[in-house]
């Protein structure tokens, strides 16, 4: 069964520190992988999402992530933070039609 | 162009009565999903439409049902209230079936 892990609730960064959020997945065949964040009162927004090929994904707002099948990983970061990116990142492991979601980490970005 | 409009965005009801949620695809879009989001149990999916038709369905009881219009419209319905039915309810809409999914900002339910 496809099942997602964020090891980590809560992370807190300082302004312009480097990020990498971190998901695990389980999935039977060629994973479908996607990162989502969602503000306090929004819905969410697609970050990035990983199909086939190349195995680094670049996203909007900066974000990237990186593939790997033989750790079962798909870790999102970000060089340098922003105050605006404070919210709650979701990892998912695909089909879209069907997606499965890990519990979620809460950024906290300090000034 | 406009987004995925849920409405009613907040709603409060009481245990044992129903209620009905509705969401508004981005033009052009004939597939829309509905998740459930609560702090214990996170996002789950509960259920996908396409042209009006069911595709799939997550593992949540008979209480939750939903349909698709021909304008790609889509409502869901719980009956039969439950405290633990208190969440926030999004809706994501593509274009197809399996395409890359837009959410709704949601419609947030509290069962007193």
């Amino acid at each position: 069964a496809q099942s997602v892990t964020q090891p980590d609730i809560h992370i807190t960064v300082s302004e312009g520190a480097s990020l990498e959020l971190r998901c695990n997945y389980s999935y039977g065949a060629t994973p479908y992988l996607f990162w989502y964040v969602q503000s306090p009162g929004q819905g969410l927004q697609l970050l990035l999402k990983y199909f086939s090929g190349d195995t680094l994904v670049q996203g909007i707002k900066g974000f990237e992530a990186e593939f790997k099948r033989s750790q079962s990983s798909f870790n999102l970061r970000k060089p340098s933070v922003h105050w605006s990116d404070a919210a709650e990142y979701f990892c998912a492991v695909g089909p879209e039609s069907d997606m499965r979601f890990g519990a979620g980490t809460r950024l906290t970005v300090k000034p | 162009k406009a987004g995925v409009t849920q409405t009613p965005r907040y709603l409060i009801k009481t245990r044992g009565q129903q209620v009905t949620l509705s969401c508004s695809p981005i033009s052009g879009h004939r597939s829309v999903s509905w998740y459930q989001q609560t702090p214990g149990q996170g996002l789950q999916f509960l259920f996908e439409y396409f042209s009006e038709t069911q595709r799939n369905k997550g593992n949540f009881p008979g209480r939750f049902s939903g349909r698709q219009f021909s304008n790609s419209r889509s409502e869901m319905n719980v009956s039969t209230l439950e405290l633990g039915d208190s969440a926030l309810y999004l809706c994501a809409s593509s274009i197809l079936a399996g395409e890359t999914q837009y959410f709704g900002p949601g419609t947030r339910l509290l069962v007193l």
